[in-house]
């Protein structure tokens, strides 16, 4: 039963345009929310995250919201570059507990 | 500024084999996580420690695995009688704690291992 769910397996956006990445979860006490860009064969990178008790949270291009009532954040890119072509997944850490619960991630095509 | 670092990038090794992974945290970071990724899913988390302290363990540890922290720096990640259900991407991330609501994860390059 997947606590984090991102329902999209993949997104084509042009280049300049705005990318919208989607990400649902289930569990209400969720207080920490992060998403993360990865390569193939490399390790996740962090991007941008945002704590349950705020709606909004802007670095550079990527901005995050978060809906508490709906049980969904999005991640927005703007302008999207080829360069931020890559998987993309939402992780939401529980309460006290340390460990992060991933989506399956939405790989992300930017087009020249 | 270093990142976090995993050795070594690749492993094969033969079914029933025993494999070590080493992960070096950030330095200064007190919490380690080791997660496993297959293809087309999301990390899965294994186990965490707080500095030398391993504070949660998953179902997902089986008893052919474990892990320690000696004096709170570096982990290893071992597997025992290795089987090919175990073959996957192993992830190491350090935090640091200072608030429960800013305990940001930060990945090391993984290491790939197959089990023949």
């Amino acid at each position: 039963d997947q606590q984090v769910k991102q329902n999209s397996p993949s997104l084509s956006v042009q280049e300049g345009r705005i990318s919208i990445l989607n990400c649902d979860y289930t569990n209400s006490m969720f207080d920490y929310f992060l998403w993360y860009k990865k390569y193939p064969a490399e390790g996740p990178t962090f991007l941008i995250s945002i704590s349950s008790i705020k709606d909004k949270n802007e670095d550079g291009r990527f901005t995050v919201f978060l809906n508490k009532s709906a049980k969904h954040l999005s991640l927005h890119i703007v302008p999207s570059q080829p360069g931020d072509s890559a998987v993309y997944f939402c992780a939401a850490r529980g309460g006290s507990q340390g460990n992060l619960i991933f989506g399956k991630g939405t790989k992300l095509s930017v087009k020249p | 500024d270093t990142g976090v670092s995993q050795d070594p990038r690749h492993k094969i090794t033969k079914r029933g084999q025993n494999v070590t992974f080493r992960c070096d945290p950030i330095s200064e970071h007190n919490r380690l996580y080791w997660y496993r990724q297959t293809l087309g899913q999301g990390p899965e988390f294994l186990t965490y420690f707080q500095n030398e302290a391993q504070l949660e363990k998953s179902r997902l540890l089986s008893d052919r695995f474990s892990a320690e922290r000696p004096k709170g720096s570096f982990s290893t990640l071992e597997i025992q009688r290795t089987e090919q259900g175990d073959s996957a991407m192993y992830l190491c991330a350090s935090s640091l704690l200072r608030s429960q609501r800013t305990d940001t994860q930060y990945f090391g390059p993984g290491t790939r291992l197959t089990v023949l």
